[in-house]
């Protein structure tokens, strides 16, 4: 996975309840994102870390939290809050050497039942 | 936020013939370009990227251009084939770092 590990791959969810989507690098990078998109769209930015312990809301980070007590990890945790949660999560690092490159994780498909 | 606008949103295109996908963006700070492919269900990958002390930049089949006048990069594919159907996005950097909201690209055999 170029470093960047997302589990699980498919995750169901039920009404009301709360989920955690993992996401682990082994890239040593500083900078963390998590992308929510829905099928035909974009890529809308939730939440970001640029370094631990520190982390940003994106443009729709209603209903969702984070962490950063690590370097290496990241989880999100889409709340009850959340009423619309169904799409594929990518998770994503930021290369610190200048170029902003990103590596993507293989992604969560998130469903509600 | 600096949003970046891209067009079209779907394009189809017959095998063998150019493909053309152009991003425009507003942040004056945007100093790095860069296109992801993404394949259905799987995660989006660089293609290629543009520096903004370059005006173009090719690799193969495709190449990135960069207006930074009109603050535009479109990303150019030529001799199509069916395996570049993908959904292809730009991004810009700068203060925030914002995706296009995508274009869907089917190639017809």
């Amino acid at each position: 996975d170029g470093g960047i590990t997302q589990s699980p791959k498919y995750l169901f969810r039920k009404e009301g309840q709360n989920v955690t989507l993992s996401c682990e690098q082994n890239l040593n990078h500083d900078a963390m994102y998590w992308y929510r998109q829905d099928p035909g769209q974009g890529l809308r930015l939730i939440y970001y870390s640029q370094i631990v312990n520190d982390f940003q809301k994106g443009d729709i980070a209603e209903g969702y939290s984070v962490s950063r007590e690590k370097k290496e990890s990241f989880p999100l945790t889409v709340t009850s809050a959340q009423k619309n949660p169904t799409a594929f999560y990518l998770c994503a690092t930021v290369s610190p050497s200048g170029n902003y490159g990103y590596t993507f994780g293989s992604g969560t498909r998130l469903t509600v039942v | 936020g600096e949003n970046v606008e891209q067009h079209p949103s779907t394009l189809s295109v017959q095998e063998g013939d150019s493909a053309v996908i152009k991003c425009t963006y507003s942040d004056s700070a945007s100093n790095y370009f860069p296109w992801y492919k993404q394949e259905l269900g799987k995660r989006p990958q660089l293609i290629i990227d543009i520096r903004s002390n370059v005006g173009e930049k090719k690799d193969q089949r495709i190449a990135v251009t960069l207006n930074k006048t009109a603050k535009h990069f479109s990303l150019h594919i030529t001799e199509t084939q069916p395996e570049d159907s993908a959904v292809y996005f730009c991004r810009n950097t700068g203060n925030q770092f914002y995706f296009g909201t995508g274009t869907s690209l089917t190639v017809i055999p």
